[in-house]
């Protein structure tokens, strides 16, 4: 069955580095793009951008542009977030998801908790 | 930037008929996204290009467009469609996506 598991809960310094794994098994992980999508606590969802699984080439929404990094590992199906230069404001849950076709968004991880505090 | 505006909140009694609204620009037509999520979980898709039901999905959610707005409609509201609801569409450019604000939406 298709899954979508993320890395663990993290607690960072501001200033810091973050990386955030997306493992994929139980499809070909190839076949689909990635999506990563943050949830501030107590707020809405925000589409930080995708990723081609094939080509490896990451777009970016407005507003993650510069401090984050998405990224793929196609030997073990795992897909990255990398933020740098950690600011408070990105305390945050943050889900992968996988998708079918632009918008169809069915698979999605468990999402992963980043708290940067100092 | 492209903004979609949903109602904050929207509440039900249990059998009666919920509706929320997403509203987007005059910019040519997008295909919207519903998306539901429960307290502590991951989104879960229940509406695609505008008024289809994934597989899985109950017959009481239906999508629907009217102009620029568009509409998620749960026919029989029960106490466990109690959820915040996203629409999802993209920009004219459509390499961009944006979530609406969200709705939560009380059963009860």
């Amino acid at each position: 069955q298709v899954q979508l598991v993320q890395s663990g809960s993290e607690l960072k310094k501001p200033g810091a580095s973050v990386k955030v794994s997306c493992k994929a098994s139980g499809y070909t992980f190839l076949a689909y793009a990635m999506n990563w999508v943050r949830q501030a606590p107590g707020q809405g969802l925000e589409w930080m951008g995708w990723i081609n699984t094939n080509t490896g080439n990451p777009t970016y929404a407005q507003g993650f542009t510069g401090r984050f990094l998405f990224s793929l590992d196609t030997s073990v199906t795992t897909a990255y977030l990398q933020i740098s230069s950690l600011k408070a404001e990105d305390t945050a849950l943050y889900f992968c998801a996988r998708e079918v076709f632009p918008g169809y968004l069915d698979y999605w991880g468990q999402g992963t908790l980043v708290t940067v505090s100092s | 930037s492209y903004e979609l505006t949903q109602p904050p909140s929207v509440s039900v009694s249990p059998g009666q008929t919920a509706r929320i609204t997403c509203s987007g620009d005059a910019l040519p037509k997008k295909y919207r996204y519903w998306y539901q999520q429960k307290s502590g979980q991951a989104p879960v898709l229940v509406i695609y290009e505008d008024y289809k039901r994934p597989s899985g999905i109950p017959e009481r959610f239906s999508g629907s467009i009217s102009g620029t707005m568009a509409t998620l409609t749960i026919s029989g509201a029960q106490v466990e469609d109690e959820a915040d609801y996203y629409c999802y569409s993209t920009d004219s450019s459509a390499s961009h996506w944006v979530f609406g604000g969200g709705t939560k939406l009380t059963v009860l």
